[in-house]
């Protein structure tokens, strides 16, 4: 099985920083790794797919990177709106994994 | 417009039995890859299973032999059926196309309690 490593798990910072969330994958998954939004009551958003595509509708401060088994995902300037969770998922393969999560909160 | 919408979430015992449905409009499930995840309270995502377009099945292992995925092409609607339940099957159970689509159901609550 895939396992997925996604750090921090809690990242505290202010609007207008710039930051960065890594998934590293147990094996590689070439580029096969989404990363998604997702806030208390509400199902996961897709923000990036295919490591580094940027979904329709998402701000283009969101930018992801990465192949093979390390991947990051950048916020250029945090936003009120950005405060959430985020989740790294590999479909490399017919099963999907997903990474712990990082908590960005408000410092 | 595509939707997904789960029902059949609620409250059952330690080893019982319980049947979600995710109902879709907007596309056919026939030939989809269809998935559930799930979510524990305050936890994070969980892949259950998926049904591919030619019906084969996976699941993980927290759940292999005891949930089913199926589809009703005539109904366009998704199940899981869900035996043997145990109190760490409790979590909010979401229906979810490919990731490109990114189109997910609102989520069903199933909770595993005596």
């Amino acid at each position: 099985d895939i396992q997925m490593t996604q750090s921090p798990s809690t990242l505290s910072a202010s609007v207008g920083d710039r930051v960065t969330i890594t998934c590293r994958a147990s094996q590689s998954i070439s580029s096969w790794l989404a990363w998604y939004q997702q806030k208390p009551g509400k199902a996961p958003k897709l923000l990036i797919h295919k490591a580094s595509s940027l979904e329709s509708g998402v701000p283009s401060r969101f930018s992801g990177s990465g192949s093979g088994t390390e991947f990051t995902l950048t916020i250029s300037s945090l936003q009120p709106d950005d405060f959430a969770t985020y989740y790294c998922q590999q479909y490399n393969s017919y099963w999907w994994t997903f990474g712990q999560g990082t908590k960005l909160e408000i410092k | 417009e595509v939707q997904l919408m789960e029902s059949g979430g609620g409250l059952v015992q330690p080893g019982g039995s319980l049947r979600l449905s995710c109902a879709a409009s907007g596309f056919t499930v026939y030939s989809e890859y269809m998935n559930w995840v799930r979510q524990a309270p305050g936890k994070g995502l969980e892949w259950v299973s998926v049904i591919s377009g030619a019906d084969n099945t996976h699941y993980a292992d927290s759940v292999k032999g005891r949930f089913t995925i199926s589809r009703d092409n005539s109904k366009n609607t998704l199940y899981l059926q869900m035996n043997s339940l145990r109190p760490e099957d409790t979590a909010v159970y979401y229906c979810a196309r490919k990731v490109e689509d990114d189109d997910w159901g609102q989520g069903t609550l199933v909770t595993v309690s005596s």
